[in-house]
């Protein structure tokens, strides 16, 4: 099993440009799960999804960010404009049903 | 509000035990999940509890108190390679929302020869 696996791993944009964070889940996984990771505020859960279906998109920050799942083996993240307090690292996890999330490893955001 | 407070540091040394603490203040509690982070890595899976006591697996144990809203974690016969950050994390705030947990900003484990 490849695990979750997320592209790009580092990514380096000006400010104003389009980012667009990739990942794809463990395979029959249920549940997808973006978190952005910074010093000052740790884990954050931006949004899940289970089924394919949205749940809870309360954690995303505002309207720039905007994520989809097109099916059962592929999710976006998407940031559009990109500001330097976005700079931080994305984590996908993928979950089945009633268990722990596995975690990707991570794209590195740099906005200057 | 939501609310999960752990210690920010800890120093231990190499073949000790050392317990890393963490209390919680949620809306609604189905279950009590630690995590460990090397530096620059993911997240990786530990422990989950649900029921109160005690959930031991190989060198690391994980306690519950749901009355106390209180967790530990304790680490046996330390190794060098323990060095990492803690998390501590609580699943189901709400009905229909028992995915959604919430993360406590870690503890670093420093371990030293």
């Amino acid at each position: 099993d490849a695990g979750v696996i997320q592209s790009p791993r580092h990514e380096v944009t000006e400010m104003g440009q389009e980012v667009t964070l990739r990942c794809k889940p463990i395979s029959g996984h249920d549940y997808l799960f973006w978190y952005r990771q910074t010093m000052m505020r740790g884990l954050e859960l931006l949004i899940y999804f289970n089924n394919n279906v949205p749940i809870d998109d309360s954690g995303m920050p505002e309207d720039r960010f905007s994520a989809k799942m097109p099916n059962a083996s592929f999710s976006t993240l998407k940031i559009q404009p990109s500001e330097p307090r976005d700079s931080a690292v994305y984590f996908c996890a993928s979950s089945p049903h009633q268990a722990e999330q596995y975690f990707g490893p991570g794209t590195r955001l740099t906005v200057t | 509000g939501q609310n999960i407070d752990q210690p920010t540091e800890m120093t231990a040394t190499e073949g000790a035990i050392v317990q890393i603490n963490c209390t919680y203040q949620t809306s609604g509690f189905n279950g009590l999940f630690w995590y460990q982070q090397h530096a620059g890595e993911a997240p990786t899976f530990l422990s989950y509890n649900v029921l109160d006591g005690l959930e031991e697996k190989g060198r690391f144990s994980s306690f519950l108190s749901r009355s106390k809203g209180y967790s530990y974690l304790l680490l046996k016969e330390l190794q060098m390679k323990d060095s990492a950050s803690y998390l501590c994390a609580v699943s189901g705030l709400g009905a229909g929302n028992n995915r959604k947990l919430i993360w406590g900003l870690g503890t670093s484990l420093a371990v030293n020869p």
